[in-house]
């Protein structure tokens, strides 16, 4: 199944931008992943889907025009800009993986966003 | 609007089960299949297990298959993750999570705040 790598961390400074980057395992290109941020003491929330083309459907409830994606290769990105104190959290990659007989869910490590 | 409540949690010891129960409301809730997922204290994101709209098809992680189990209630719009012989590493926040279906699988669009199991 594929594996879902994201760097442990990244910081900001307020107002400015960041990518955050997901890599897919070697052979699953062509798969579309999610983004989820997780706010200190929250429960995720979905940020926007993503493939090879870029945004799949439409960002999460209240998620703003800020947060944009785009997919190349194994890669899958979230830009963020004009970063505000409330995207410091830590950010979640997903997908879902198999067939109707054998079905499973994948998140990658997280990458812990701190706003400066 | 879309809401998902867990409750059932609780401190219990290792062997032991607990049944943890996600009251959904604000959408058809038979129309969307469901996840659990847990979060170890400190740790990231784990998927626990999917079902689908109508129960029909049933996953769980290798982690727990065999000792959890995912059902449903459609008609008190329910989702249940009965859990048996508990371990010590089974200690997580557990969230449901509403599962919207596009041509290329699911996504969680919505979650729970989550309800804590310690095993202990």
């Amino acid at each position: 199944q594929p594996v879902l790598s994201q760097p442990p961390s990244a910081s900001v400074s307020l107002g400015a931008s960041v990518t955050l980057t997901c890599t897919l395992s070697s052979g699953y290109s062509n798969y579309k992943v999610d983004w989820y941020q997780q706010r200190p003491g929250k429960g995720p929330r979905f940020v926007i889907r993503v493939g090879t083309g870029g945004i799949v459907g439409s960002r999460g409830d209240g998620v703003p025009d800020r947060f944009s994606v785009l997919g190349s290769g194994l890669n899958r990105y979230l830009t963020i800009k004009n970063i505000q104190g409330d995207d410091e959290g830590v950010y979640y990659c997903g997908a879902d993986h198999g067939t109707v007989a054998n079905f499973m869910g994948i998140f990658g490590g997280g990458t812990k966003l701190t706003v400066l | 609007q879309v809401r998902l409540v867990e409750s059932g949690g609780g401190v219990v010891q290792p062997g032991t089960s607990l049944t943890l129960s996600c009251a959904a409301s604000g959408f058809s809730f038979r129309d969307y299949a469901m996840y659990w997922v847990r979060q170890a204290p400190g740790e990231g994101l784990e998927w626990v297990s999917t079902i689908s709209d109508h129960a029909v098809n049933r996953y769980h992680a290798g982690s727990v298959k065999g000792r959890f189990t995912i059902s449903r209630d459609n008609v008190k719009n329910i989702l249940y993750l009965q859990m048996n012989s508990l371990r010590t590493e089974d200690t997580a926040m557990y969230y449901c999570a509403r599962a919207t279906r596009d041509d290329s699988g699911f996504y969680c669009d919505y979650w729970g705040q989550g309800t804590l199991v310690t095993v202990s």
